[in-house]
């Protein structure tokens, strides 16, 4: 069974650009989790989906990101316009139901210029 | 969430047992403890997750004691390829996983 997939692994940007991540869970899950990791800090949760709603969003840093997931599968992570402050790694999870187990991709590193 | 406080760092040699301990001292009633581990370049990986007592599985085991204060991660035998970084997370699990809250983990290097 496919795991978490990510993509890209790797995007560089300059500032002002924009970028959009995509993730595709675990076929199933209905839960979609967004985290990322800026450099130096710690893993820190985004937002969640479930199917296609946005279960909690209250960590969306301001409203250059947006997250997406259009018919409850894939979902995709944009950042407009892009600043230099958000050059890390997102990573995506998917879990079905809640047993406290998320399967994490590989996350997408993203690095502004 | 409860904050938890673990060692920075820790190194052993291959076929050792590691403990890593993880103090948590405001958990709630309601929170389980969980274990992700996670190597350079790849996201983390759940390990293990317990309410009380003790767990175990094919890779760890966790124990807590009365109080729930604290919890100690269990890798028997250790190899190199267990060298990674270990989180150590407590929150209202599996009830609500939307805000897993990772510290900054133990980041443990295995010797041969």
């Amino acid at each position: 069974e496919a795991g978490v997939t990510q993509f890209p692994s790797h995007s560089v940007i300059e500032k002002g650009q924009t970028v959009t991540l995509r993730c595709d869970p675990i076929s199933g899950h209905d839960n979609l989790y967004w985290y990322r990791r800026v450099m130096g800090k710690e893993i820190k949760f985004l937002l969640h989906f479930v199917k296609e709603s946005k279960q909690d969003e209250s960590g969306m840093p301001n409203n250059r990101f947006l997250a997406e997931r259009t018919g409850g599968t894939y979902s995709t992570l944009k950042v407009q316009p892009a600043e230099l402050e958000d050059s890390g790694v997102y990573f995506c999870a998917s879990s079905q139901g809640f047993t406290g187990e998320l399967f994490f991709g590989e996350g997408s590193r993203l690095t502004v210029l | 969430l409860a904050k938890t406080t673990q060692p920075i760092s820790m190194d052993s040699y291959e076929g050792q047992e590691v403990n890593i301990t993880c103090s948590h001292n405001n958990i709630a009633t309601n929170d389980y403890i969980t274990w992700y581990q996670q190597f350079p370049s790849q996201g983390p990986r759940f390990i293990i997750q317990g309410y009380k007592t003790k767990v175990t599985n094919e890779v760890a085991s966790l124990f807590i004691p009365a109080d729930r204060k604290s919890s100690t991660l269990s890798l028997p035998r250790v190899s190199l390829s267990d060298t990674a970084v270990y989180y150590c997370l407590v929150g209202d699990s599996p009830r609500n996983t939307d805000k897993l809250i990772f510290g900054t983990g133990t980041r443990l290097q295995v010797f041969p």
